[in-house]
């Protein structure tokens, strides 16, 4: 079964604090990996969308790595601010569909208190 | 949020009644979807459509419909036959198939009571 799974599932940090979280997925066949910033009722905004033949990519504090062979995937944040606080959701683009279905995490939710 | 809009950000409903959500783009993507996110959940595919005058059903597409007559909106009606039709709703595009970056609107948050 083509899954994701998050860890943890909630954290909290103080600000300037650096944190990682870890995502695990099953899809195969693999397209492509996104992870994404949910603020609170807000829409989801990409942070970095990588293929199978990259295995770092960043977007300013922000870190993602890819591990194609164990399927593990993490985001590390670095000095983390307040404004960092939301849910980072990892999705995996792939599965038996020629459409590169997604298939979506259930999600971290970060906090950072000053 | 990009270029998609939705509207209302908030929206009360009675039980029984039909509610229609508005998804608007002006990034000329091809595809547009529908995902429903409760608390806890990954968000789920409720419809997508890949082109003007086609659609096709997610993972949850019982008790929705939609409809794409402009490559611009895609418009999702929450009819009565939804069990449990409280949510957060978010509709997002993208220049072709799910393969591609996917560009999410504000949400609307549906409250039946």
């Amino acid at each position: 079964k083509n899954q994701v799974e998050q860890s943890p599932q909630s954290l909290i940090i103080l600000e300037g604090k650096n944190c990682t979280l870890q995502c695990n997925y099953t899809v195969s066949p693999f397209s492509n990996l996104r992870w994404y910033k949910q603020d609170t009722g807000r829409g989801p905004v990409s942070l970095t969308i990588m293929t199978f033949s990259e295995n770092t990519k960043s977007n300013g504090r922000y870190t993602a790595t890819l591990d194609a062979d164990t399927k593990q995937s993490s985001l590390h944040i670095t000095a983390s601010q307040l404004s960092d606080s939301a849910s980072y959701i990892c999705v995996v683009s792939g599965g038996s569909s020629n459409t590169g279905k997604l298939i979506f995490g259930q999600g971290t939710t970060l906090q950072v208190k000053p | 949020d990009g270029g998609i809009t939705q509207s209302p950000k908030y929206l009360f409903r009675k039980e029984g009644q039909n509610v229609t959500l508005s998804c608007e783009q002006n990034l000329n993507h091809d595809a547009m979807y529908w995902y429903r996110q409760d608390p806890g959940q990954g968000l789920r595919l409720i419809y997508y459509s890949q082109i003007v005058n086609d659609f096709q059903k997610g993972d949850i597409a019982e008790g929705y419909s939609v409809s794409r007559e402009k490559k611009e909106s895609f418009p999702l009606t929450v009819t009565s036959a939804q069990k449990n039709p409280t949510a957060f709703y978010l509709c997002a595009s993208s220049v072709g198939t799910q393969r591609y970056e996917q560009y999410f609107g504000p949400g609307t948050r549906l409250t039946v009571t």
